[in-house]
């Protein structure tokens, strides 16, 4: 079993509506909590990051953690064409972990206008 | 700006050569990291440094290489290719100081390697 299970995709949106994304985790060290996003042909570039359970707010963007469920979850608000890639979730244990990330799949959204 | 160069964009060998992906960043980062990333599977952490001439197995090691000998730049190194190494191979860098983005890794463009 994968530490981090995100599922794949494709997710297939119109213009306007709400993006939800969510990871399921198994390791209860994990701490920081990371979403990135990868536009087609670029490397993943960090979008949002959370320490431990809450709600952050960035924007269209909230990212949520429920330590207790082992579940997170990304929403976008709004959702533009622009916002067509694939978001990454990526877990870490903390700064005495040589700032190795787990990894999702990464899930694959298309807004359509 | 912040900046992660990878060698190549796109690199086809043959079945048994040597293969060598660069990767250079300009950020003064300590920790650097080799990725790759497969359909389905993510990314998948093949080595890991912290400092120069520090190297660390990440999960998928076999097969794999690494060298860092300046603090800017990370070699990953394919002794003898295969055909199950045709990847998206992804470079990344990090600080661990703490007047840095601690929690975030920047990556390169990646290098798409095709092994025939």
């Amino acid at each position: 079993q994968k530490e981090v299970e995100q599922d794949p995709g494709p997710l297939s949106v119109p213009e306007g509506a709400i993006v939800s994304l969510n990871c399921t985790y198994s390791n209860s060290a994990f701490q920081y909590f990371m979403w990135y996003r990868q536009y087609s042909r670029k490397g993943p570039e960090l979008l949002m990051y959370t320490y431990s359970s809450g709600n952050k707010e960035d924007g269209r963007f909230t990212a949520q953690v429920d330590k207790s469920s082992k579940y997170i979850s990304l929403f976008i608000r709004d959702s533009q064409p622009s916002d067509s890639a694939t978001y990454l979730c990526a877990m870490s244990a903390g700064t005495d972990s040589w700032g190795k990330f787990q990894f999702g799949a990464g899930t694959q959204v298309v807004v359509t206008p | 700006d912040v900046k992660v160069t990878q060698s190549s964009r796109y690199l086809v060998k043959r079945t048994g050569e040597k293969v060598f992906l660069e990767c250079v960043q300009d950020m003064d980062h300590e920790n650097m990291f080799w990725y790759r990333q497969d359909p389905g599977l993510g990314l998948r952490l093949i080595y890991f440094s912290y400092d120069v001439k520090m190297k660390e197995k990440g999960d998928i090691p076999e097969g794999y290489s690494v060298s860092r000998e300046k603090k800017e730049r990370f070699s990953l190194i394919l002794e003898s290719a295969s055909t199950n190494q045709t990847s998206m191979y992804l470079c990344a860098s990090k600080t661990y100081r703490t007047s840095g983005s601690i929690h975030e890794q920047f990556f390169g463009p990646g290098t798409r390697l095709t092994v025939l």
